[in-house]
C-alpha cells in the first residue's frame, strides 16, 4: 500500500486558464475527499464521495469547480477559467468507512496551485 | 454545526520541554477529535484520535491527548520536545450528520523547538 497520491505536486497556470488534479486513494478505500489549504488555515472541505457518487460539496466549490470519481477508484478535480484567489494547496484524503461511523482519513501530499 | 478553537498560532518550546498545544471544540453532536501534524509542503498526518472510548488518547511519537468533556478541550502534550516535533499541527473535530462525515479543521499551530 503506498498511500494516497496526488498528481502534478505543484501546477503554475495563468488567470483564465482551466486545470484538473488527479488524487489515487488507497485502493481498498472507499470514500474520497477534496480539501483546499490557503496560507495560514487548515484545510477546507471542498467535496466527498462514497464510491462513485458525489454526496457533499461545499458551497466553497464554485460552478467553476468540478470533481468526479467516475469507477468509484481515482478522483479529478477541475477547475475552469482560473483566478487568483483559487491559489492554494489542494489535498486529497480518502477512508474505509464501514456503515455510517467515522473513519480515519489518510491524506496525500497535495497539489500545490498557483495562479498567475 | 461543529468547529475548533486553536489557541496560539505559534509556540516555542525548548528542545527537552513540555509541548502544549491547545484545542477546544464545539460540537452539537458526540464529537470525534483528531490531532494532524503537516511538515512543510507535506500532506496531513494522523497523530491520534478520540472516538468515545479512553478519554486520555496516545498517539505516535509519544504524543498524547486528553479529552475533557466539561471544558470541551482536547488539548496535545509530548513530555520532552524533539527538534524533529517542530511543524504545524492541526485539531480537528468530526462528526456525523445525514449520514454524512464533516471534518472540520482549526487554523493551526505552528511548533518551534529551540535548541
Amino acid at each position: 500500500d503506498t498511500g494516497v497520491s496526488q498528481d502534478p505536486r505543484h501546477k503554475i497556470t495563468k488567470r483564465g486558464q482551466n486545470v484538473t488534479f488527479r488524487c489515487d486513494p488507497i485502493s481498498e478505500h472507499n470514500r474520497l475527499y477534496w480539501y483546499r489549504q490557503t496560507l495560514g488555515q487548515g484545510p477546507e472541505f471542498l467535496t466527498y464521495f462514497q464510491n462513485e457518487a458525489q454526496l457533499e460539496k461545499s458551497r466553497l466549490l464554485s460552478d467553476r469547480f468540478s470533481a468526479e470519481r467516475p469507477k468509484g477508484s481515482f478522483s479529478t478535480l477541475e477547475i475552469q477559467r482560473t483566478e487568483q484567489g483559487d491559489s492554494a494547496m489542494y489535498l486529497c484524503a480518502s477512508s474505509l468507512a464501514l456503515g455510517q461511523g467515522v473513519s480515519e482519513q489518510y491524506f496525500g501530499p497535495g497539489t500545490r496551485l498557483t495562479v498567475t | 454545526a461543529q468547529s475548533v478553537t486553536q489557541l496560539g498560532s505559534h509556540v516555542s518550546v525548548s528542545e527537552g520541554a513540555l509541548v502544549l498545544l491547545r484545542c477546544n471544540y464545539s460540537s452539537s453532536v458526540p464529537p470525534y477529535l483528531f490531532w494532524y501534524v503537516q511538515y512543510p509542503n507535506q500532506g496531513l498526518q494522523l497523530l491520534l484520535k478520540y472516538t468515545s472510548a479512553a478519554t486520555l488518547v496516545k498517539g505516535i511519537n509519544d504524543f498524547e491527548a486528553e479529552f475533557k468533556k466539561s471544558e470541551t478541550s482536547f488539548h496535545l502534550t509530548k513530555p520532552s520536545a524533539h527538534m524533529s516535533d517542530a511543524a504545524e499541527y492541526f485539531c480537528a473535530v468530526s462528526g456525523v450528520s445525514g449520514g454524512y462525515q464533516k471534518v472540520t479543521f482549526g487554523t493551526g499551530t505552528k511548533l518551534q523547538v529551540i535548541p
